[in-house]
């Protein structure tokens, strides 16, 4: 069984830049999510995917988009850089049946100067 | 979406059981309660999860009252590699299941 895998794992932007993070689903799984998490803080939910539609949003702009591929891996695109969209990323999956626990990736850690 | 308040943190030493409880008054007909484990840089993990009652894996124990008001996880024996936090979430399984509201998590650190 292969686990959440998200790339790159570090990325270093400059404000006012885009960025795009990768993520692959466990094998099986329909339905991906996006977390946020700051330094000290707990993971803060960005948005989630099923049948490559976006259904579900947490409080966060529009420059945060993301993208479901026919295979179920997920994109999430950040337009505009601030320095506060420094954080780790998390990509989590699930089965769209639940109960079902979301499986998480290790995250990428982006950091904007 | 049910809110959820937990210690901020926990000392324990090796070999010992901890039981991390936690509050959630608002929680919903269709919501689960889920744990999960975090290290630092790493993605949270899976612990355990429940409805009511008791549930027990190979690592945890669940423990829910029959109000579902709080739940309580159980560490058996826990060794210096259980050092993490932990975050109790409830959320409902029949909707968008991704939209999870973790809070700031109990940090447990585990002593020789």
């Amino acid at each position: 069984e292969t686990g959440v895998t998200q790339s790159p794992t570090h990325l270093i932007k400059t404000r006012g830049q885009q960025v795009t993070l990768r993520c692959s689903s466990q094998s099986g799984h329909n339905t991906v999510s996006w977390y946020q998490q700051a330094l000290g803080q707990g993971p803060q939910f960005i948005f989630q995917y099923y049948r490559e539609e976006e259904n579900g949003r947490g409080n966060f702009p529009p420059r945060f988009s993301g993208l479901q591929f026919p295979n179920y891996s997920s994109e999430l695109n950040v337009n505009a850089l601030e320095l506060d969209d420094s954080a780790l990323y998390l990509c989590a999956s699930s089965l769209a049946q639940g109960p079902s626990p979301l499986h998480f990736g290790n995250g990428t850690r982006l950091t904007v100067t | 979406l049910a809110k959820t308040t937990q210690p901020i943190s926990m000392d324990s030493y090796e070999g010992q059981e901890v039981n991390i409880t936690c509050s959630h008054n608002n929680i919903a007909t269709n919501d689960y309660i889920t744990w999960y484990q975090q290290f630092p840089s790493q993605g949270p993990r899976f612990i355990i999860q429940g409805y009511k009652t008791k549930v027990t894996n190979e690592v945890a124990s669940l423990f829910i009252p029959a109000d579902r008001k709080s739940s309580t996880l159980s560490l058996p024996r826990v060794s210096l590699s259980d050092t993490a936090v932990y975050y109790c979430l409830v959320g409902d399984v029949t909707g968008s299941q991704g939209n999870l509201i973790f809070g700031k998590g109990t940090k447990l650190s585990v002593k020789p």
